[in-house]
């Protein structure tokens, strides 16, 4: 069964900085892995797919790697703001079972 | 284009009763996925519908079931109802390729007392 985890688990910045988040997934066998971003007691906000053949996306001050071999994505985020403040949670497509797999996600808090 | 609604938004229910639960996906995606986010098990996959059929399944007891109409439409329902079936439940839609992009409803949220 495809695992998937997310370090840290909580991370709070001064604004500005560039941070990165992580997510490792056990299994290799995947067709896609989607970053979004969950506000509290909300629903999610898809941030970034990466296709399984691709090595990067990038959206505004976002950006997203996988390498699919080492089961490893990261969430690069640059000069982060207040705004910034919320959950992220990686999510991979398996397709061995045809399923969705969610990390337990980040929390993130951008300090003004 | 209007996103993913999903109705109710809030809803109180009483252990052993039933509930069912709506979702619209985005105009033109025939693929309605459902979740289940709680504290304790962070987000669990349930079920996906395509075409009006279940193309994969979560690990989920019988008391949770689904459909989809022709209107791409979906329900969910839950039944005899246990505490631990409190949660925020979503909903995500796609086109319904295997590399399609996600995307999710508000959710409702689902208290059982």
């Amino acid at each position: 069964k495809q695992e998937v985890t997310q370090i840290p688990a909580a991370l709070s910045v001064p604004e500005g900085e560039n941070l990165v988040l992580n997510c490792s997934f056990t299994d290799s066998a995947i067709y896609n892995l989607q970053w979004f971003r969950q506000d509290p007691g909300k629903g999610l906000t898809s941030l970034l797919l990466i296709q399984s053949s691709q090595r990067e996306q990038t959206s505004g001050r976002l950006n997203a790697s996988l390498d699919k071999s080492s089961g490893r994505s990261t969430l690069y985020i640059a000069a982060s703001q207040p705004g910034d403040s919320a959950t992220y949670l990686c999510a991979v497509r398996s397709n061995t079972g045809n399923q969705f797999y969610f990390g337990t996600g980040t929390s993130l808090t951008v300090i003004p | 284009k209007a996103g993913v609604t999903q109705t109710p938004r809030y809803l109180i229910k009483t252990r052993g009763q039933q509930v069912t639960l709506s979702c619209s996906p985005i105009s033109g995606h025939r693929s309605v996925s459902w979740y289940q986010q709680t504290p304790g098990q962070g987000l669990q996959f349930l079920f996906e519908y395509f075409s009006e059929t279940q193309r994969n399944k979560g690990n989920f007891p019988g008391r949770f079931s689904g459909r989809q109409f022709s209107n791409s439409r979906s329900e969910m329902n839950v039944s005899t109802l246990e505490l631990g079936d409190s949660a925020l439940y979503l909903c995500a839609s796609s086109w319904g390729g295997d590399f399609n992009e996600q995307y999710f409803g508000p959710g409702t949220r689902l208290t059982v007392t």
